[in-house]
């Protein structure tokens, strides 16, 4: 089993619809969870991030971590076509040295206007 | 502006003949880390630095070497490139390692 499994799409919606992105992890040291966005020919930029299981919001995207499923999430409300990117999940554990970040594979997303 | 620049943006090779990506960040980070992105394969960390004179092997640092002189440099040397070393590659830097990482624009090498 990988330790960060992530649907690679391609998922495609119409504008204004709801998104939901996902991942699966069988590590249960990770503690540091995050959501990457990439453009194309463009490097990783940080969406949302959270520390252990719970709920984060920032406007139109809502990040959730549930711990005792092993699994994560990124929402996104009212999806625009600028949001037509790869998203991706990452995650670590916590502790001293290099715990490093560990990525899904990456979901690309199309928001059709 | 606060970024991390990797140096050159695209670069074709010959097998066997030395490189070196460069990776500068203005942002005082402490960690810095190298990745590579394949298809199908994802990110992967190949070098990672907690400090200067602190470097540790990644998952694939197999046919490369960095080194972390200056805290805001972390170069990425590929001794004898070979074809399975064609990737995008990706330095990134952060504060404090646990999230937050800012990453490059990316170096996307081909080596023939």
């Amino acid at each position: 089993q990988k330790e960060v499994e992530q649907d690679p799409g391609p998922l495609s919606v119409p504008e204004g619809a709801i998104v939901s992105l996902n991942c699966t992890y069988s590590n249960s040291a990770f503690q540091y969870f995050m959501w990457y966005r990439q453009y194309s020919r463009k490097g990783p930029e940080l969406l949302m991030y959270t520390y252990s299981s719970g709920n984060k919001e920032d406007g139109r995207f809502t990040a959730q971590v549930d711990k005792s499923s092993k699994y994560i999430s990124l929402f996104i409300r009212d999806s625009q076509p600028s949001d037509s990117a790869t998203y991706l999940c990452a995650m670590r554990a916590s502790g001293v040295g290099n715990t490093p970040l560990v990525f899904g594979k990456g979901t690309r997303l199309s928001v059709i206007a | 502006e606060a970024q991390v620049t990797q140096n050159p943006r695209y670069l074709i090779t010959v097998t066997g003949k030395k490189l070196t990506v460069t990776c500068s960040q203005n942002m005082n980070h402490e960690y810095m880390s190298w990745y590579r992105q394949d298809p199908g394969l994802g990110l992967r960390q190949i070098y990672y630095s907690m400090n200067v004179e602190v470097t540790d092997k990644g998952d694939v640092p197999e046919g490369y070497k960095v080194s972390r002189k200056e805290k805001r440099n972390f170069p990425l040397i590929l001794e004898s490139p070979s074809p399975n070393q064609t990737s995008l590659y990706f330095c990134a830097s952060s504060a404090t390692g646990n999230y937050g990482y800012t990453f490059g624009s990316g170096t996307r090498l081909t080596v023939v």
